[in-house]
């Protein structure tokens, strides 16, 4: 079956460092979305990419969707301890959305 | 609007025990789905439903059942509760299915099954 994979699961930084993360799909994919998860709380949605490619923009972070539909991409840059959370990204072919399994961002004061 | 809520926030259960896990939204959403997140494995998806009178089996659905009588309302029902269902159960709604639309997730259901 398809599988979203986010590697690795954990990364920790420093407050004002740049951070990226990446999601893969062993297939190609209709759309990705991008959700983040507050500790203690539940998913919200952040953005869904649809087109090969696409880059997309919310302050500081950035979503990119890979030309083949297959892999995507999220930059954070200075990133602030409002960043801390797990980001999971989520594609779907059909009517079943897949998670990954997320990374969980730690912020260093 | 309310958005998507879900009672109760915790319960405990016993091995064998039944339950419903309740779910409602205000948004007339057709699309409404429920997750269980385990630590370490992300989100999976149980059940889902594409509009009233409508569901259908995610990645994992055993032990347990849905329905949909309405297009608010999407209860989760444990039939037999077993210690491997402890978990966060999520439940989410959006207009028309979560590969054109926003995706909103109500608050969580955290179960211990004892």
């Amino acid at each position: 079956g398809q599988q979203v994979m986010q590697i690795p699961q954990y990364q920790h930084v420093q407050e004002g460092e740049d951070f990226t993360t990446y999601c893969n799909s062993s297939t190609t994919l209709s759309n990705i979305q991008w959700y983040k998860q507050r500790p203690g709380g539940h998913p919200v949605f952040l953005i869904q990419l649809v087109k090969s490619g696409e880059v997309k923009k919310q302050k500081r972070l950035t979503f990119q969707f890979g030309e083949a539909k297959k892999n995507s991409s999220l930059h954070i840059t200075a990133t602030q301890t409002t960043d801390v959370g797990t980001y999971f990204c989520a594609g779907s072919p059909e009517s079943k959305l897949t998670f990954g399994k997320g990374i969980t961002l730690s912020v260093r004061p | 609007n309310a958005g998507v809520t879900q009672t109760p926030k915790f319960q405990v259960l016993k091995t064998g025990q039944s339950m419903t896990l309740q779910c409602a939204q205000d948004m007339n959403h057709e699309y409404m789905s429920w997750y269980r997140q385990d630590p370490g494995m992300g989100l999976r998806l149980i059940h889902y439903s594409v509009g009233a009178g409508i569901t259908d089996q995610g990645e994992v659905p055993n032990g347990y059942n849905v329905s949909r009588s309405t297009t608010e309302d999407f209860p989760l029902r444990l039939l037999s509760a077993a210690p491997s269902q402890t978990s966060v159960y999520f439940c989410a709604s959006s207009l028309r299915g979560p590969y054109t639309d926003t995706q909103y997730f109500g608050p969580g259901t955290r179960l211990t099954v004892l």
